[in-house]
């Protein structure tokens, strides 16, 4: 069975950092791409980055680019954001999702629970 | 960036209406087009990729059509469990936006 457990998420006041974490089984972790996706509270769905199955070509939403980082640990089956410089708008749940290619083209058929990310003083 | 317009954002619908939704993208984007299913509190679902392919598991009454620009997502009867919030995205490009959203809602 295909499991995605996000972790990471909590309370950080603006301009902090946090890392999310995304630990996946049940399928071949290296053969698909990855990618987070963030929802903030009674919004919409917003692609935040995306990494190919390799970890060797990663996107980024230009509201995040420069200050997250998206990678991930096939050796352990570990997907990861590193979020630094946060804002109040960052505040959202985030979910990290399996896509049905090494490419992510043909969309995302496994999501995590997801883990809420909270900016404020 | 590729923008996606779905229309309508709100939809108010009986059990057994035939539901359709539409999805404008701002450029081509060939097929590369997925619908997903949210319910509050929950992860999304995908229900169609490729702009027309069924996800296993998915009803057969959720269908999908178009290429290009224009894209529909329909709900051939629609059911107590289909209430819910309907996404497009687009895959062609990065960034892999998704639409709005739109809201199905009993009438």
């Amino acid at each position: 069975e295909v499991q995605l457990v996000e972790s990471g998420g909590g309370l950080v006041q603006p301009g902090g950092s946090l890392r999310l974490s995304c630990a996946g089984s049940g399928f071949t972790f290296s053969s698909y791409a990855m990618t987070w996706v963030r929802q903030a509270p009674g919004k919409g769905l917003e692609w935040v980055s995306g990494i190919s199955g390799s970890g060797l070509t990663t996107y980024y939403a230009d509201s995040v680019k420069g200050r997250f980082t998206i990678s991930r640990d096939n050796s352990k089956n570990t997907l990861f954001l590193q979020m630094n410089s946060l804002r109040a708008e960052d505040t959202a749940v985030y979910y990290c999702a399996k896509g049905q290619t090494l490419s992510g083209s043909l969309g995302y058929d496994y999501w995590g629970q997801g883990t809420l990310v909270t900016v404020s003083s | 960036d590729i923008q996606l317009t779905q229309s309508p954002s709100f939809l108010s619908a009986s059990v057994g209406d035939r539901v359709t939704i539409t999805c404008r993208a701002s450029q081509g984007i060939s097929s590369y087009l997925a619908w997903y299913q949210q319910k509050p509190g929950k992860a999304p679902k995908l229900l169609i990729y490729t702009a027309s392919t069924l996800q296993s598991g998915v009803p057969s009454r959720f269908s999908g059509s178009g290429s290009g620009t224009e894209f529909t997502l329909t709900i051939s009867s629609l059911q107590p469990e289909d209430f819910a919030t309907y996404y497009c995205q687009q895959l062609n490009i990065y960034p892999q936006t998704f639409g709005q959203g739109t809201k199905v809602e009993i009438k």
